[in-house]
């Protein structure tokens, strides 16, 4: 079956130290690659699109790599602030319509 | 985010009885969806609607219904609520028209937080 994996673990770094996250997936063949974050009672919120043919994305302090041979997306944040501090998901979509599976999420803590 | 509403924001039932769930949407978008969030489980699909004439049953439909009043508008129903379906549920919006600045994006809601007891 489908599966999506994201480590369930929070993970806990210092401010300006740079936090990465991982989303591997198995039996599936995603056309592109989401990454939400969502904050604790809220939405989640967008942040980037990767695309199967795609291998880097960046925004500002953000940047998504997506490696379709290992099944495998990385979720860097740089200079990491206690702003960043927030569940990250990351969304697997299909070819056809626009239907997203989600993973778990991991949160992530910024200590100042 | 202000452009998809929910309602209400809480709610707490007994078991067996029936609730409906709101979403309204000010953003244009064809593409309605319902979906489920528990603890470790991350989001899971319920429904979904493509336009007002298309409904289409996600991963975890039993024990829910929906209904596609209009474009902007997108129900939930639980039509005898049991103690499982206690969970955060989340109303989101997609367009498939190609005006979207990134194609693909889903907005969600607020968010309703349901307790059966």
């Amino acid at each position: 079956s489908q599966k999506i994996e994201q480590n369930s673990e929070a993970l806990n770094i210092q401010e300006g130290k740079t936090a990465t996250l991982t989303c591997n997936y198995t039996n599936y063949s995603p056309a592109y690659l989401q990454w939400y974050r969502q904050d604790p009672g809220r939405g989640p919120v967008f942040l980037l699109l990767i695309r199967e043919n795609e291998k880097e994305k960046r925004k500002e302090r953000l940047k998504v790599t997506f490696d379709t041979t290992l099944k495998q997306s990385l979720f860097h944040i740089t200079a990491s602030q206690p702003a960043d501090s927030a569940t990250y998901l990351c969304a697997l979509g299909r070819r056809a319509g626009n239907m997203l599976t989600f993973g778990g999420g991991t949160r992530l803590m910024v200590k100042p | 985010d202000a452009d998809v509403t929910q309602t209400p924001r809480n709610r707490i039932t007994k078991t067996g009885k029936r609730i409906m769930l709101e979403c309204s949407q000010t953003k244009g978008h064809d593409r309605m969806y319902w979906y489920r969030q528990d603890p470790g489980l991350g989001l899971r699909l319920i429904y979904y609607s493509f336009d007002v004439k298309d409904i289409n049953k996600g991963e975890i439909s039993d024990g829910y219904s929906v209904s596609r009043q209009a474009q902007a508008k997108f129900s939930l129903s639980l039509e005898s609520a049991i103690p499982n379906q206690t969970a955060l549920y989340f109303c989101a919006t997609s367009d498939s028209s190609g005006r979207d600045v990134i194609p693909d994006t889903q907005y969600f809601g607020p968010g309703t937080r349901l307790t059966v007891l």
